[in-house]
């Protein structure tokens, strides 16, 4: 159980498109889903974390009009990187907890996505 | 400010030895959870083992179990018998009751054949 999905695993694009991400929580719902950047050798660094229904909570230097999340149910959460830039590249990933149980008090995590702009 | 410290950058071990991951941290709160995950090469980050502060009994997974001192704000992870597929980084992250997760910087683990 607790099973995390992302699509796409890997996306190159030109500078100045948009790119949407997937995440989906396969087999629970999911309360809150949480979007971090990861760059080389560093640890996850938080962007954002968004609920069901509601607007997303940006972290402090991240720009919400540059990463638009949303959260249209309880097992999915978007993450559109806007007129994408080379600097935008990187690996994102997203996590999800559950609603009930051990399940909400940890986040499960899908497989990250690979983003490349050229 | 709630800081968690990983001292370790690398570590090395013989398949089948034991090996302690350390990680400490700090907070004002009495009550957190606190994780270790695991991030192999394939990047994909696996829950490893979880404890929640206001338990004294430390928590084991199989192979893996930790040694959590609640005054000391100490939280190791301990991995027996390791196999070739315990290489990976590994963060140990605390929800101290905002929800988010504060990790820590991580500790590459090889496991040498």
């Amino acid at each position: 159980g607790a099973v995390v999905s992302q699509h796409p695993s890997r996306v190159i694009c030109k500078s100045g498109t948009s790119v949407k991400i997937e995440c989906r929580s396969l087999d629970f719902q999911a309360t809150t889903m949480f979007w971090y950047r990861q760059f080389p050798k560093q640890s996850l660094m938080l962007m954002a974390t968004s609920n069901e229904g509601s607007k997303a909570t940006y972290e402090q230097g991240v720009e919400k009009d540059k990463f638009l999340i949303n959260h249209a149910s309880l097992t999915l959460s978007t993450l559109t990187v806007t007129s994408a830039h080379p600097e935008d590249s990187s690996f994102y990933i997203c996590s999800a907890r559950g609603l009930r149980g051990r399940m909400l008090d940890t986040q499960y995590f899908g497989p990250g996505t690979r983003l490349t702009v050229l | 400010a709630q800081t968690v410290t990983q001292s370790q950058p690398e570590m090395s071990v013989q398949e089948a030895e034991t090996v302690t991951l350390s990680c400490t941290y700090d907070t004002s709160e009495s009550n957190y959870y606190l994780f270790w995950y695991k991030q192999p090469p394939s990047r994909q980050m696996i829950l490893v083992i979880r404890q929640e502060a206001y338990k004294q009994q430390n928590a084991t997974e199989n192979r893996f179990s930790v040694n959590f001192q609640k005054a000391a704000k100490s939280f190791s992870l301990k991995i027996s018998d390791s196999q070739l597929g315990d290489t990976a980084m590994y963060f140990c992250a605390f929800d101290f009751g905002n929800e988010k997760l504060t990790f820590g910087t991580g500790t590459r683990l090889t496991i040498i054949p």
